[in-house]
């Protein structure tokens, strides 16, 4: 069974520092969209591709984030100059381009803890 | 623009016990509505769908009808087991935008089942 796999699972880190987290995709599906969920919150949009499109990013991604994903597989969020309110689950969903109901996999999700 | 409210938890039962967790929903055009479950140290799963008015979406015993008129989307279970511990959340995706679907999540609801 191979789903949306993520990596890491866990990381720590210090305030400022840099984070990059992977998300691989089931293969062939084209869309790939990040989440982030808060304690105790359900998961919010932050950016989506289509292929290696970036088609739709939320206001939830601040100038210190960036996504690629630069072959149209795999993709990379990363996290310049961490903040302690960054501490948070971040999910990775993919889904394949005919989708009628719009159904989202999603992988088991970067823990990110900022000291 | 889009959201869901769901009831607040923690939903504690017996085993065997009735189930109802309650989702309401605002949404542009016409979504598909969704229940995800958690599983402790889990991502998230798709437990359940329904993509049109009136649709009763159905898994493992778990059941919820598309209701427009209402805009609701409660989910039921007969009769709940130790197992279906978890956190529950409703999501919805509307119309697609750019050709993306990006779900819309409620804050989830934590299901507590003892024997």
């Amino acid at each position: 069974d191979t789903g949306v796999s993520q990596d890491p699972r866990h990381k720590i880190t210090k305030r400022g520092q840099n984070v990059t987290f992977r998300c691989d995709p089931i293969s062939e599906h084209n869309r790939l969209y990040w989440y982030r969920q808060t304690l105790g919150q359900g998961p919010e949009f932050l950016t989506y591709f289509q292929n290696e499109a970036q088609l739709e990013k939320s206001r939830l991604l601040s100038d210190r984030f960036s996504a690629e994903r630069p072959k149209g597989s795999f993709s990379t969020l990363e996290i310049q100059r961490t903040e302690q309110g960054d501490s948070a689950m971040y999910l990775c969903a993919s889904s394949p381009r005919v989708n009628p109901s719009y159904e989202q996999y999603f992988g088991p999700g970067t823990r990110l803890t900022v000291t | 623009g889009n959201s869901v409210t769901q009831m607040e938890g923690p939903v504690t039962l017996s085993e065997e016990a009735f189930l109802t967790i309650n989702c309401t929903y605002t949404a542009t055009g016409y979504p598909s509505l969704f229940w995800y479950v958690q599983y402790p140290g889990e991502g998230l799963q798709l437990l359940l769908k329904a993509t049109k008015a009136d649709d009763k979406g159905s898994n493992k015993g778990f059941e919820a009808t598309y209701r427009k008129e209402t805009t609701s989307f409660h989910l039921e279970k007969g009769s709940v087991q130790v197992s279906d511990s978890a956190v529950y959340f409703c999501a919805l995706t509307s119309s697609p935008s750019g050709g993306g679907n990006k779900l819309t999540f409620g804050t989830g609801t934590q299901l507590k089942v003892e024997l």
